[in-house]
């Protein structure tokens, strides 16, 4: 079966800090691979998606990137963290795009505080 | 990428039936309707997809009429454990999460 598999699960950084958040899925081959970002009390948005190795298209102009070294890893870094980076980060993967059976799977999400 | 549209917030007491609408009235040929739930602190998880009519699984029923400018989401009998975020979705390949609608079951 497929899993997705997002760490850390909490990380607390410095304002300037760099940041690296890892995303591994198990289980499938050539997924779409999704980062998003949830402040607190609002609704999901997208960072990036990508839809094979080496490709990534941002949705969101900002001081993130995201890398894709290998088929089933993203990842999602920072140079420099600010204030207003703090969230909670999700993962997820499909297959299908946004249709298919199972819709988006999402990992369990990285608590970040940017303090 | 389809808007949708759907309440807030929503209150029930456990064992009613709760209806959830959403409206996209700009939906593509191609868009796929999704619902999500999600607890706080955990990711969203699939609850249900349709294109058209009505889907039932184990958990939700999906109703979208034939314009498909709208879908319900019918979650029979809920629970205290039904207290959660429920997003609406409509679209193809990448999908965009809205702030969704925020359930509250009461004993």
């Amino acid at each position: 079966s497929q899993t997705i598999h997002q760490w850390p699960a909490t990380l607390v950084q410095p304002v300037g800090s760099p940041l690296s958040l890892e995303c591994t899925v198990e289980g499938t081959s050539n997924p779409n691979l999704y980062w998003y970002r949830q402040a607190a009390g609002r609704g999901l948005q997208l960072l990036f998606y990508s839809v094979g190795i080496g490709q990534i298209s941002s949705e969101v102009p900002q001081n993130l990137s995201a890398s894709r070294p290998q088929d089933r890893q993203f990842i999602l870094s920072s140079k420099k963290l600010l204030l207003s980076d703090s969230g909670f980060y999700l993962c997820a993967w499909t297959l299908y795009g946004g249709k298919g059976i199972d819709g988006y799977t999402f990992g369990s999400g990285t608590r970040l505080t940017v303090v | 990428l389809a808007k949708t549209t759907q309440p807030i917030s929503m209150d029930s007491y456990e064992g009613q039936e709760v209806n959830i609408t959403c409206s996209h009235n700009n939906i593509a040929t191609n868009d796929y309707i999704t619902w999500y739930q999600q607890f706080p602190s955990q990711g969203p998880r699939f609850i249900i997809q349709g294109y058209k009519t009505k889907v039932t699984n184990e958990v939700a029923s999906l109703f979208i009429p034939a314009d498909r400018k709208s879908s319900t989401l019918s979650l029979p009998r809920v629970s205290l454990s039904d207290t959660a975020v429920y997003y609406c979705l409509a679209g193809y390949s990448t999908l965009t999460f809205g702030k969704g609608t925020m359930l509250l079951v009461s004993p």
